[in-house]
């Protein structure tokens, strides 16, 4: 079975401050991970894949296989930053679907 | 190009009720994946649909079932309707859904309340 955890349900941090919202997994094999944003009033959207090991709007993140963890950075917080943020995992299954976390909200105060 | 769009964005029914959402993927795009996102929960998956075909069902009874269409649009229907079904009903859309590093995008949602 797989499973993604996302322990903080809620961090909110100052503009400017650092910020990592947390991600766990639980799969056997070998898993793709991302990380969905939802702004407002927007639909869901792709933040970052770790197979692209990319930085968009300034968030990294790094998959650790041995500690099964997806953790989400950004150095500065802007307070455009302010959303949802869900961790997915997408196995080598048959369906392929995505697991999703439970989120967490970011809220960037001025 | 709208994206993936989904009808209606709300919708209320009564229990025992059925009900039929729609979704309409980017053009080119071939697979369909329904979720279901209950409040303050991420996203659960029920479907995922590629070329017309089922390619993957999740934890979901026999109520809900699916269907694509040849143009790729795809129906979730639910039959009998309890109010633990409220909740927002998310399509997502791709290319290939069995490639590597393939990108869902996701519509608006149905919000579905049952009362």
């Amino acid at each position: 079975a797989q499973r993604v955890t996302q322990p903080e349900k809620l961090l909110s941090v100052f503009k400017g401050a650092p910020v990592e919202l947390k991600c766990n997994y639980s799969y056997s094999g070998s898993p793709e991970l991302f990380w969905y944003v939802q702004y407002s009033r927007q639909r869901l959207q792709l933040l970052l894949r770790h197979i692209s090991r990319e930085s968009i709007k300034g968030f990294t993140a790094d998959l650790n296989k041995g500690e099964t963890s997806f953790h989400l950075k950004k150095p500065f917080a802007q307070e455009e930053d302010s959303a949802m943020y869900y961790c997915a995992l997408r196995g080598n299954n048959a369906g392929n679907m995505l697991t999703f976390g439970g989120g967490t909200r970011l809220m960037v105060k001025p | 190009d709208a994206g993936v769009t989904q009808s209606p964005t709300h919708l209320i029914k009564t229990r025992g009720q059925h009900v039929t959402l729609r979704c309409s993927p980017i053009s080119g795009h071939k697979s369909v994946s329904w979720y279901q996102q209950v409040l303050g929960q991420g996203p659960q998956f029920i479907f995922q649909y590629y070329e017309k075909e089922e390619r993957g069902r999740g934890n979901f009874p026999d109520r809900f079932s699916a269907r694509q269409f040849p143009n790729y649009s795809s129906e979730l229907n639910v039959n009998a309707l309890l109010l633990g079904d409220s909740a927002l009903y998310l399509c997502a859309s791709s290319h290939n859904p069995g490639r590597a590093n393939t990108e869902a995008f996701f519509g608006q949602g149905t919000r579905l309340t049952v009362v």
